[in-house]
């Protein structure tokens, strides 16, 4: 399995709170993608980064922000949390962007806000 | 916008039966398509396809893709217990970026 993390793996959390989600790798791959996955919806892209510092908005980025300061981690922050963000939400890597087939998942993370 | 619709939604079998999942779509320069099984964690690649008529095979698993009608088809024969999972479909643009489907719940009863 591609070395790839996501923590926490579990969180619950209240309306209006801020929360932030991480991805760590050690593949050393240039580009790392958040999704979150939906009931009826598959996965969906939240924001993208294919290199440090140099991340862009996927196609639903709304209420969310992130940032990549080192190769090895991808951060999500949800700056004030809403219900409509309960969620899983996954991680992926890939090496090559032509090769956008090759990623690879982390183990996911279940965000519930009340 | 690019647009992934798979069917069925779910689908209950039984242990030996063939399935047959269907995928379509509509993209703006279609790179690939792309399926995908999870389980209950992270999806795990099963497939890409480029070319049409083209099938792919693994194991008892295989897939075809149709350019012209905008659809793939996902076939497992003789399905066991194991194959019980969430089947997802995706298309990657030319921009490298996936559209995902909504998934087809797979469950195989012994």
């Amino acid at each position: 399995d591609a070395g790839i993390t996501q923590s926490p793996r579990h969180k619950v959390t209240e309306t209006g709170t801020p929360v932030t989600l991480r991805c760590h790798q050690t593949e050393n791959h240039r580009y790392m993608y958040w999704y979150r996955q939906d009931p009826g919806h598959g996965l969906r892209l939240i924001h993208y980064s294919y290199g440090v510092k140099d991340t862009d908005k996927g196609e639903v980025s709304d209420g969310y922000s992130v940032s990549r300061s080192k190769t090895e981690d991808f951060l999500l922050t949800l700056e004030s949390a809403t219900s409509s963000q309960t969620s899983v939400y996954f991680c992926a890597i890939s090496g090559e962007r032509d090769r956008a087939y090759e990623q690879y998942f982390g183990p996911g993370t279940r965000l519930t806000v009340t | 916008e690019d647009k992934v619709v798979q069917s069925p939604l779910s689908l209950v079998v039984h242990e030996g039966d063939t399935v047959t999942l269907n995928c379509s779509y509509e993209v703006t320069n279609f790179r690939s398509l792309l399926w995908y099984k999870q389980e209950k964690k992270a999806p795990t690649f099963l497939f890409m396809l480029t070319s049409s008529g083209i099938e792919k095979k693994s194991g008892r698993l295989s897939s075809i893709l149709d350019k012209k009608e905008l659809f793939s088809i996902l076939n497992i024969t003789a399905t066991q217990t194991g194959d019980s999972a969430i089947y997802l479909c995706a298309v990657e643009n030319a921009g490298n970026m996936l559209t995902f489907g909504g998934g087809t719940r797979l469950m195989v009863k012994p």
